[in-house]
């Protein structure tokens, strides 16, 4: 059973663009959600995460929107850089549960196009 | 910035071979985790740590992996016999408490022939 759903697989923006990534969750207990990045041959790097006491929250170009009654979140990356260029997993945690585990999603590989 | 340290990068055995990654996490940290990350998905919890105690490794196929984190502070994941199964990517992460974010390092990459 995948409990975070991830789309688009991939996508492809033009520089300056934005980029949006959307994510759908099925646990209600879940209650933090990050949005990692990853470039090749690298670990994940946190990039943003948010608790769903909040609608959103914005750093920098990186914004996530949180829809609690829908169970979804994204991530919109503003004026997109060839830099951004990556894979971007959005995760979920339980923090109330008895382990810690994130739950990721699937991925989306994201190529900006300068 | 202070980084989640593992060695070695990449590892090459063949099955039937015992394998074993090392991890440092970020000085001061308590929760390490190890996660695995099959190419093209999200990572995969195995085992999480807090100090040297198991929290949780309902998702560690225990007949042939083992963890430990002896001094609460590096850990090691063993596996023992190797499968072809096995070849992925081998990710440990650390945060300072159970509800602070996890820091990932770059990971161990392995290949059973």
């Amino acid at each position: 059973q995948q409990q975070v759903k991830q789309s688009p697989q991939s996508l492809i923006v033009q520089k300056g663009g934005i980029s949006i990534i959307n994510c759908a969750y099925e646990n209600t207990a879940f209650d933090y959600f990050p949005w990692y990045q990853q470039f090749p041959g690298k670990g994940p790097a946190l990039l943003i995460a948010i608790r769903p006491d909040v609608s959103e929250k914005k750093e920098g170009r990186f914004t996530i929107s949180f829809n609690k009654s829908a169970k979804q979140f994204s991530l919109h990356i503003m004026d997109s850089q060839p830099g951004d260029s990556a894979t971007y997993f959005c995760a979920a945690l339980n923090s109330g549960g008895g382990a810690d585990g994130l739950t990721f999603g699937k991925g989306t590989h994201l190529i900006i196009q300068p | 910035e202070a980084e989640v340290a593992q060695s070695p990068r990449y590892k090459i055995t063949e099955k039937s071979q015992a394998v074993a990654f090392w991890c440092d996490p970020i000085s001061g940290h308590a929760t390490l985790y190890w996660y695995r990350q099959i190419l093209g998905q999200g990572p995969e919890l195995l085992v999480q740590f807090q100090d040297e105690s198991v929290v949780d490794d309902s998702q560690l196929p225990k007949d042939r992996f083992s963890a430990e984190r002896l001094k609460g502070v590096d850990s090691t994941l063993k596996i023992q016999p190797a499968e072809l199964g096995d070849s992925a990517m081998y990710l440990c992460a650390s945060s300072r408490d159970r509800d602070q974010p996890q820091h990932f390092g770059d990971g161990t990459r392995l290949s059973i022939l």
